[in-house]
């Protein structure tokens, strides 16, 4: 089945600093990707997702960059804040069609952002 | 909008013990699932439900039982509680179709004594 495999698996940065948080998958059927974000004792949230027929896409200091040849996905934040600091999680979809909405989550990229 | 509620927040078990964790939604979403989340091992999908009484297994439901009585509740039980399974079980919904954004509830913590 579909493995996601995400680096670095920890990140400590100064406020204002870019980061850049990889994944990869296995399964040349997955067709959607959507990130969220775990903040401290919080529930997981959506933040931004790409599609497979698209190689970027962005929302405010969130660019997320696709490469379908090398089932690459990279996730690109500037001007970090403290409140980026969380868990970020990727994860990939197949369309299974009847089998719904299966996703299939990363190990997770535990972000410090100090002030 | 919607939430997605998990009760209980904590549950306490002896090693063997058979223990149910419980999720509603009003969202009104068709699917539902658990996830189990251990640190550096993110989210691995147990069971997953696409309506009412249907049922899916994800890649770790072996030890586990789930059912989807209405479509608003998902259950999850541990068979037979053992002491490596101590972990944050997440309860997730969304509409049917893939490439749909999930939303999670706040999550259930496992303790096994």
């Amino acid at each position: 089945g579909e493995q996601v495999e995400q680096l670095p698996s920890s990140l400590i940065v100064q406020e204002g600093a870019s980061v850049l948080i990889n994944c990869s998958y296995t399964d040349s059927a997955s067709v959607y990707f959507p990130w969220y974000k775990q903040e401290p004792g919080k529930r997981l949230q959506f933040i931004i997702d790409i599609r497979s027929n698209m190689e970027r896409k962005q929302n405010q200091r969130l660019t997320l960059l696709f490469d379908k040849k090398t089932k690459h996905l990279s996730l690109h934040i500037t001007a970090t804040q403290p409140g980026d600091s969380a868990i970020y999680f990727c994860s990939a979809s197949a369309n299974y069609g009847g089998s719904g909405n299966k996703l299939i989550f990363g190990t997770g990229t535990l972000l410090s952002v100090k002030p | 909008g919607g939430i997605i509620t998990q009760t209980p927040k904590f549950l306490i078990g002896q090693e063997g013990q058979k223990l149910t964790l419980k999720c509603q939604q009003n969202f009104n979403h068709d699917t539902m699932y658990w996830y189990r989340q251990d640190s550096g091992k993110g989210l691995r999908l147990i069971y997953y439900s696409i309506t009412e009484n249907d049922l899916q297994k994800g890649d770790l439901s072996e030890g586990y039982d789930a059912s989807r009585e209405k479509k608003s509740s998902f259950s999850l039980t541990v068979t037979s509680a053992q002491k490596n399974e101590m972990a944050v079980f997440l309860c997730a919904s969304s509409i049917w179709a893939s490439g749909n954004t999930l939303y999670f509830g706040e999550g259930s913590r496992l303790i096994v004594v």
